[in-house]
This record gives C-alpha cells, sequence and structure tokens, in this order.
C-alpha cells in the first residue's frame, strides 16, 4: 500500500514568487491535513481537507490557501512568498479524520525562500 | 482550547536506559492523546495513541504511555534505550472542540549515548 507522497521534496523560490505542493494520500483516505515545521515554531497547524471541503483552519495569513480534488490529492498554494516561510511543509493523510484518527505523513516538501 | 506542553527539548540517556519523555496537555473535552516519532529528513511517525479505554498504551519499538487524567499528562516511557531510539519525539492532542485538528507539542529530541 503506497503511504503519502509529497512532490516536490526540495525547492528553492525567492521572494515574493508563489508556490504550489502537492500531495497524494494513502488510497482510501478522505482526510488531508497540512503542517509547518520550522525549528523555532515546531509543528503548526494549516489546514485539514475532508472530500473537498476544508473543515478547519490554523493560524496563518491568507496568502496560505489549500484544497483538495474528488480523487482526495491535496494542494496548498503559498502566494507572495516571504524569508520566514523557508520550512519544512507536511502533509498528512487520515482515514478518520484529524481528530480520532492516526495520521499517516509523507516526507516533506522543504522550502526555502531567498 | 487544546495545547500540548513537553518537558525539555533535548533529553539524553545512556544505551540500555530508561527513557521517560515528559508530555502534559490541555483539553476541556476528554482528549485523543498521540506520540509521534520523527527520524532525520522524514514525516512522522505514529508510536502509540490513546481514545478511550485502557490508560496503559502499548506501542511500536517498546514504547509505551500512561494517561493520567488527574495530572492532565501522557508521558512516554521504554524500559531500555537502544541506539535507534535516537530522533525527536512529538506529544499530540486533539478533540472535538476547536476543530478537526491535531496539536502537536514543540517536541523533545532524544540523544542516546553509547
Amino acid at each position: 500500500k503506497a503511504g503519502v507522497t509529497q512532490t516536490p521534496r526540495y525547492l528553492i523560490k525567492t521572494r515574493g514568487q508563489q508556490v504550489t505542493l502537492s500531495c497524494s494520500p494513502i488510497s482510501g483516505h478522505r482526510s488531508v491535513s497540512w503542517y509547518q515545521q520550522t525549528p523555532g515554531q515546531g509543528l503548526q497547524f494549516l489546514f485539514e481537507y475532508f472530500s473537498e471541503t476544508q473543515r478547519n483552519k490554523g493560524n496563518f495569513p491568507g496568502r496560505f490557501s489549500g484544497r483538495q480534488f474528488s480523487n482526495s490529492r491535496s494542494e496548498m498554494n503559498v502566494s507572495t512568498l516571504e524569508l520566514g516561510d523557508s520550512a519544512l511543509y507536511l502533509c498528512a493523510s487520515s482515514l478518520q479524520g484529524a481528530v480520532t484518527g492516526e495520521l499517516f505523513f509523507g516526507e516533506g516538501s522543504r522550502l526555502t525562500v531567498l | 482550547a487544546q495545547s500540548v506542553t513537553q518537558l525539555g527539548s533535548h533529553v539524553s540517556v545512556s544505551e540500555g536506559a530508561l527513557v521517560l519523555l515528559r508530555c502534559n496537555y490541555s483539553s476541556s473535552v476528554p482528549p485523543y492523546l498521540f506520540w509521534y516519532v520523527q527520524y532525520p529528513n522524514q514525516g512522522l511517525q505514529l508510536l502509540l495513541k490513546y481514545t478511550t479505554g485502557a490508560t496503559l498504551v502499548k506501542g511500536i519499538n517498546g514504547f509505551e504511555a500512561e494517561f493520567k487524567k488527574s495530572e492532565t499528562s501522557f508521558h512516554l516511557t521504554k524500559p531500555s534505550a537502544h541506539m535507534s531510539d535516537a530522533a525527536e519525539y512529538f506529544c499530540a492532542v486533539s478533540g472535538n472542540t476547536g476543530g478537526f485538528k491535531t496539536i502537536f507539542g514543540a517536541g523533545t529530541r532524544l540523544f542516546v549515548k553509547a
């Protein structure tokens, strides 16, 4: 059974650009959550999608957005990149949802903003 | 609102010694509690979880944790550390307030000395 796949694994952008990250969940999982991981802030919740609907959103500015497609694949987009957006972005899928269910994480997309 | 506090950002033990990683949570409703482990350049992997029932939870790789409601704690233990246990460990809480999300602690990096 394939795990959670995130693409790209590494990317470098410059300030002001935008970026789109992709996440393919485990087959059958309808919940996809996104987290930002940085050394200073740890794991910060971005948002969760379940069956194409955003169920919850963390405390991030509107530059951070996401969506989920009918096949449960999810994308997140960050516009007008800032230096502080440099981080490891982790996607996690879940069968039962992000409350009671185990989260299965991908290896992350490491974004560097110059 | 829910929150998680992990005591000690770094813990160092000798190989064969007891591992104790501390976690306290705050939740206004019965929580779901988790421990995840992250190895370098990888996503997080579930070690164990508490939802309902027995308060002593056994996980993978010989780890276990005990849910103590009176102390709002969910400490992780392993009787005998192995070099391969060196990693970062995250305690997490979720529940039906605050939306569908799992909140993570800041993490504790475990070092194992030969």
